[in-house]
């Protein structure tokens, strides 16, 4: 299956400041990435697909201003948390999964002071 | 009602034993069903990938999907302890194109 890298694994900054989170598929060209969102104990929850040169597409209840998606080349989708509250404090995970399966990565663990 | 259902555990059993892992839903159109294991603060490892209902073996571990009674089920032969994990089902309506809908995961012990 698909290998998938996320950067970085952790990340720990102030409210208000902006984090960016990189997901690379390392052997397969991407189309189309998905990124989700864990809070503990819960399931993943989708929060928006992220199609090459093309606008994200955002699910229900997510909004598309504070979470920047941008998917500029075959390899790479990074998502941007903007102006970062404590509640924005979770597990992201993106996956890879233009055929078959959805590979994902290890995720990035924010936590926002 | 929530779209996916899946008891969060914890299921504790011995070493050696058959685990039963399942998951309910309510949405007929989904297709594509799947079981993830997660390992704390990492990302999910795809176990099992099926199509429309019927059975699916690989190694240890067989997948049966009925959608007439809308309920997935992971078996697990002759369980490790490295099995210790949480073990997400997921669904979705048009295989890897499409995102996934997750049931909570099962947090499974396997006791030495």
């Amino acid at each position: 299956g698909a290998v998938v890298s996320q950067h970085p694994s952790w990340v720990i900054c102030k409210s208000g400041t902006s984090v960016k989170i990189e997901c690379r598929s390392l052997d397969f060209q991407a189309t189309t990435m998905f990124w989700y969102r864990q809070f503990p104990k819960q399931s993943l929850m989708l929060m928006a697909t992220s199609n090459e040169g093309s606008k994200a597409t955002y699910e229900q209840g997510v909004e598309k201003d504070k979470f920047l998606i941008n998917h500029a080349s075959l390899t790479l989708s990074t998502l941007t948390v903007t102006s970062a509250h404590p509640e924005d404090s979770s597990f992201y995970i993106c996956s890879v999964g233009d055929r078959g399966p959805q590979h994902f990565g290890d995720g990035t663990r924010l936590s926002i002071l | 009602q929530k779209e996916v259902e899946q008891d969060p555990g914890p299921l504790s059993v011995p070493e050696g034993a058959i685990v039963s892992l399942n998951c309910t839903y309510s949405n007929s159109a989904f297709q594509y069903f799947m079981w993830y294991r997660q390992y704390s603060r990492k990302g999910p490892e795809l176990l099992m990938y099926t199509y429309s209902s019927g059975n699916k073996e690989d190694g240890r571990f067989t997948a049966q999907v009925d959608k007439s009674s809308k309920y997935i089920s992971l078996f697990i032969r002759d369980s490790q302890p490295s099995d210790s994990a949480t073990y997400l089902c997921a669904m979705s309506l048009g295989g890897g194109a499409d995102g996934l809908t997750f049931g909570k995961g099962t947090h499974l012990i396997i006791q030495p």
